[in-house]
Order: C-alpha cells, then sequence, then structure tokens
C-alpha cells in the first residue's frame, strides 16, 4: 500500500523557535496533501491543503504567517511552526492524495509530536 | 458547527462480542464515509470505507452501514478482539469537492480479554 512517512517523529523545542515538519508520500507523487493538528482528547482538524506548485489554502482560523506550508515537490511537503509557544503544542499529521482510476485515497502520515517550552 | 459527530467517546466490550460505533452527520453534501482507527502517537490508519450509493460494506469482521435518510453509519466488528482497541475516528467528505475530510471527535473502544 501506499506509505507516508513524517519527520521528526515528535520534537520539543524552545519558545520562539521555528519548527519544520516534512511529509513525504515515498512510493507515490501526491499532488494534493493535507495537515491536521489534533490537540487531546480532540479531533483532527484540517489546518490546510497543500497543493504542489501552488500556495496553500488554510482553513477559517488557521494563521498562514505562523503556520508556513510548502510543496516543493510531488513528493514532499512542509509545515514550518514559525515562532512556536506552547499553545502550538500538539499532534501535528499529514495525509497525501493518491489518485486512482478508481478515485483518490488519502494515506496518513504517522504525526509528529510538537511540544513547545 | 460540528459537521460529524461521534456522541460516544468511550465504549468497552467483551473480548469475542460485537463492538458498534456510532456516527452522525449533519451535511447532506457528504456521499462519502471512512472509518479510521488510531492508536495513541500515530496517524491514523484506514479500515473501511461506504459510498452514499451503497448502505453496507463489509470487509472481515468490519461492517459499515449506512442510513442516508437518518444521516448515521456505524462501524460493527465481530468479534471483537483485545489488539481492536483503539480510538475510531467516522470522516465524511464530498467527492465532488475538494477531498477535505471532516472528521467526528473519536470514540475510544475498548476490548476486555
Amino acid at each position: 500500500g501506499a506509505v507516508v512517512s513524517q519527520h521528526p517523529s515528535r520534537v520539543i523545542c524552545k519558545s520562539g523557535t521555528s519548527v519544520k515538519i516534512e511529509c513525504r508520500s515515498l512510493d507515490f507523487q501526491a499532488t494534493t496533501m493535507f495537515w491536521y493538528r489534533q490537540f487531546p482528547k480532540q479531533s483532527l482538524m484540517l489546518m490546510a491543503t497543500s497543493n504542489e506548485g501552488s500556495k496553500a489554502t488554510y482553513e477559517q482560523g488557521v494563521e498562514k504567517d505562523k503556520f508556513l506550508i510548502n510543496h516543493a515537490s510531488l513528493t514532499l511537503s512542509t509545515l514550518t511552526v514559525t515562532s512556536a509557544h506552547p499553545e502550538d503544542s500538539s499532534f501535528y499529521i499529514c495525509s497525501a492524495t493518491l489518485t486512482r482510476i478508481s478515485g483518490n485515497e488519502q494515506f496518513f502520515g504517522p504525526g509528529t509530536r510538537l511540544t513547545v517550552l | 458547527d460540528q459537521q460529524v459527530k461521534q456522541n460516544s467517546p468511550s465504549l468497552s466490550v467483551q473480548e469475542g462480542r460485537i463492538s458498534i460505533l456510532n456516527c452522525d452527520y449533519t451535511n447532506s453534501m457528504f456521499d462519502y464515509f471512512l472509518w479510521y482507527k488510531k492508536y495513541p502517537a500515530e496517524g491514523p490508519t484506514f479500515l473501511i470505507s461506504i459510498s452514499s450509493i451503497k448502505d453496507k460494506n463489509e470487509d472481515g469482521r468490519f461492517t459499515v452501514f449506512l442510513n442516508k435518510s437518518a444521516k448515521h453509519l456505524s462501524l460493527h466488528i465481530v468479534p471483537s478482539q483485545p489488539g481492536d482497541s483503539a480510538v475510531y475516528f467516522c470522516a465524511a467528505f464530498f467527492q465532488g469537492g475538494s477531498e477535505k475530510l471532516v472528521f467526528g471527535k473519536g470514540t475510544k473502544l475498548t476490548v476486555n480479554p
């Protein structure tokens, strides 16, 4: 099956620093990737849609200047949390869309646990 | 405004019995529904899906039922196994749209040996 990886799996950083999270589709090309965020005991919340070669589309309430998304190639999207603060601590998950003749399917990465001290 | 609702935050069943996880949705535009299983600190893994043109889809121990008129779907796991213990998310989207998945809050299933 299709595999999506994320790096790093967990990161601890100091308040005010920036953190970059990578999402890669390992065995397929994905023109569209999605970034989600999950708070404890809450649902996955879509943050933004990442489109290869164009600007990301952010969901309402998500600060585009704080959460920078770059989809530089068909297999890589990056999420940079700029000037991170403790309230940004969360579990960040990406997904990539595999396009099939029978229909598209999303595959999820394993997630990245961000802790901001 | 929650478009996908899983009203039971947790469910506990005995091994070998049936687990029934419920999900309700409000957006009538949704025409494709999925169930994901998630372990702590891991990404969700796909379990089973159903298109709105069907009312049932079965895959091994997992069966999803869709009641469009009630805007309700359920996931049945039978027989339940301890390894099924996880959080189960219901998700929905509109195939003619942007493929943005809308998730419920999840139900934590515990299968007791």
